[in-house]
């Protein structure tokens, strides 16, 4: 298995503009997780989906974000307008039921 | 309050050392729980999960105090090469399984 596939692994953008992020989960994963990571806050959880339903999206900073997952196989995070405060680490994560949860290698999204 | 709070550290300690990490969570209701390892500019990677009754692996032991609300780990006969952070998670059934990280607990090992 290739593992939890994301891209782009870096992306470097103009403030204002639009970033989709894309995911990739495991084969046979029922959960999926969006996370970002900076120095200043740690590894936050923004979204989850079960089943490709989100479950909770409390952690999404504002409406500026939006996530999908249209199947098992595949979701994005899109932030729009991008702002250089969005500048972070975005990982996406899979696992099934309460086991262990595996990472892809990141986003490195940079607003300037 | 944070869901899942860690002392970030930094611990520097030398080789050989045993170092120990605490890791409170909020939620009683928390069923699952997890050690990370995070190397720099890496993904985070399952260092260990944590059972009721304690587990070890190799210099590595886990524990989990329910009572208390916090895991720990304990790293024994410290090497270079552990150096990294060092995130615990804990993951709740009622809510979906949701799985909620700490920011990390930095870890250097000198020689």
């Amino acid at each position: 298995d290739a593992g939890v596939i994301q891209s782009p692994r870096h992306e470097v953008t103009e403030m204002g503009q639009e970033v989709t992020l894309r995911c990739k989960p495991i084969s046979g994963h029922n959960s999926l997780f969006w996370y970002r990571q900076t120095m200043m806050r740690g590894l936050e959880l923004l979204i989850y989906f079960n089943n490709n339903v989100p479950i909770d999206d409390s952690g999404m900073p504002e409406d500026r974000f939006s996530a999908k997952m249209p199947n098992a196989s595949f979701s994005t995070l899109k932030i729009q307008p991008s702002e250089p405060r969005d500048s972070a680490v975005y990982f996406c994560a899979s696992r099934t039921g309460n086991t262990e949860a595996f990472f892809g290698q990141g986003t490195r999204l940079t607003v300037v | 309050r944070k869901e899942v709070e860690q002392d970030p550290g930094p611990f520097n300690v030398p080789e050989g050392a045993t170092v120990a990490f605490n890791c409170t969570y909020s939620n009683s209701a928390s069923q699952s729980f997890f050690w990370y390892r995070q190397d720099c500019r890496k993904e985070p990677k399952l260092l260990m999960s944590v059972y009721s009754s304690g587990n070890e692996d190799g210099r590595f032991t886990a524990q989990l105090n329910r009572a208390s609300q916090y895991i720990s780990l304990l790293i024994r006969d410290s090497k270079l090469s552990d150096s990294a952070t060092y995130l615990c998670a804990a993951s709740l059934m009622e809510y979906g399984n949701k799985l909620v990280f700490g920011a990390g607990t930095i870890l250097r090992v000198k020689s």
